[in-house]
């Protein structure tokens, strides 16, 4: 079956670095998302993305985070300047078709990040 | 802005017990609704989706429906087994929307 892939499973960084999150969606796939969870919280929607651009965002997702997709099949997440609230782990997925979709969307198994 | 509970937060059955977790959302007007588990530390792996025009799914022993006009829709599972032990999160795609919005989730324990 297939995956959404994510890179690193756990990555640990200074307050104040750049972090680059990775994921590897499906790959017949057009909209891909990232979400968070901080330990112990809700899953919270970050950011969606569809034909090389930001479709909607959270107020979560300010100018500190982007995106990107370099090629055709890597999406990336940058956190610019980490802080130690922007520990939690971070989700992607992706799905084929958005809102009358018979597939859902399809999570990673995501990336611990751990700032210190 | 959509809405989404779970209730029980927490829930511990004895195995072979069958149960009902409940997903209630504020806004109607939705794609779809989707079941996920989550193992501790792990990733959302998707269980079951219900579209907005059907009632109910099945897979194996989970059986999910959905009641779009009231806000709700229940997971069932049928024989529990202590390998069901999770947290099961429901997430909802609203009209209008290109994202789910998930619920507060509920932890299941079954006990051998």
């Amino acid at each position: 079956e297939p995956e959404v892939t994510q890179t690193p499973s756990h990555q640990v960084t200074q307050m104040g670095q750049e972090v680059i999150l990775r994921c590897v969606p499906i790959s017949n796939h057009l909209y891909f998302y990232w979400y968070r969870q901080i330990l112990g919280q809700k899953v919270e929607f970050l950011v969606s993305f569809y034909n090389n651009e930001i479709s909607e965002k959270s107020e979560i997702f300010d100018d500190q985070f982007s995106v990107e997709r370099p090629d055709g099949s890597n999406f990336t997440l940058k956190i610019r300047s980490t802080k130690l609230e922007d520990s939690a782990m971070y989700f992607c997925a992706s799905s084929p078709a958005a809102g009358k979709s018979n597939y859902g969307y399809t999570f990673g198994s995501g990336t611990r990040l751990t700032v210190v | 802005k959509q809405e989404v509970t779970q209730i029980p937060a927490a829930l511990s059955v004895p195995e072979g017990e069958n149960l009902v977790l409940n997903c209630s959302f504020t806004d109607s007007a939705i794609y779809n609704l989707q079941w996920f588990r989550q193992d501790p530390g792990k990733g959302l792996t998707s269980l079951l989706l219900i579209q907005s025009s059907q009632r109910e799914q099945t897979s194996g022993r989970l059986n999910a429906s959905l009641d779009k006009s009231s806000g709700r829709s229940t997971l069932y599972i049928a024989a529990s087994q202590p390998g069901d032990s999770a947290t099961y999160l429901c997430a909802a795609e609203t009209e209008g929307y290109q994202k789910v919005t998930f619920g507060t989730g509920t932890k299941l324990q079954v006990i051998p």
